[in-house]
């Protein structure tokens, strides 16, 4: 079984405000790690996929980082607006088994 | 164009029906899932067909399957409605069975059973 687990659960932050969570997965047998942005009422779009440990990837305000020795990502948005509120899944693929195996999320409330 | 679609978006139907979801994507992709978000919103995979081909069948009642005519279409039927099936059913597709460009995935089908 392939547990990933994603700190915090939910977080709610001011406008202009800098955030990041945490992912957390098996660190044995890796593939990749996926991002995804996912709003309410919509479905989720994938953000970032990174193989490599130490990657380091980024879009506008939001940035990702990657240790797989260690078996976490980072997620960090700069400057939050409101427009940054959904939740934010992250999803774990090892060498064997292909297919995404997805955390619970972070829901990120961004308050005006 | 929606690149991942599913119908339909609602569906409602008594225990013991027999229902289908369809799924249809138009990026040319040759892989294609079948997620259920559980009750503690986590998506658990359910099915994932590569051209055409089942590669991944994890552990789920033999009441749900999957059919894929072509490429661009993985359909979910099932047999026998139980109250337990109520969730929301997500198709996605990547452009192989690597997904290093992430999953595009359709909106969503919330299926309640009564």
């Amino acid at each position: 079984i392939l547990n990933v687990e994603q700190s915090p659960q939910s977080l709610h932050v001011q406008e202009g405000d800098s955030t990041n969570f945490t992912c957390s997965f098996p660190s044995s047998n890796f593939y990749a790690l996926h991002w995804y942005r996912w709003e309410t009422a919509k479905s989720p779009e994938a953000l970032f996929v990174m193989t490599l440990n130490g990657d380091e990837k980024k879009k506008g305000r939001i940035s990702a980082t990657l240790n797989t020795k260690e078996g976490y990502s980072y997620l960090y948005i700069k400057g939050s607006q409101p427009e940054d509120s959904a939740t934010y899944l992250c999803a774990f693929s090892s060498g064997s088994a292909r297919q995404l195996t997805f955390g619970s999320g972070t829901q990120l409330t961004v308050l005006p | 164009d929606t690149a991942v679609s599913q119908t339909p978006k609602y569906l409602v139907t008594q225990m013991g029906n027999d229902k289908s979801i369809k799924c249809e994507q138009n990026l040319g992709h040759d892989t294609m899932y079948w997620y259920k978000q559980d009750s503690k919103k986590f998506l658990k995979i359910m099915f994932s067909y590569n051209n055409k081909e089942l590669i991944i069948n994890e552990t789920v009642p033999n009441r749900f399957s999957p059919k894929s005519p072509d490429k661009a279409h993985l359909n979910l039927h099932i047999n026998s409605l139980e109250l337990g099936d109520s969730a929301v059913y997500f198709c996605a597709s990547s452009p192989d069975r690597q997904a290093n460009y992430g999953y595009t995935f359709g909106s969503g089908t919330r299926l309640t059973v009564v």
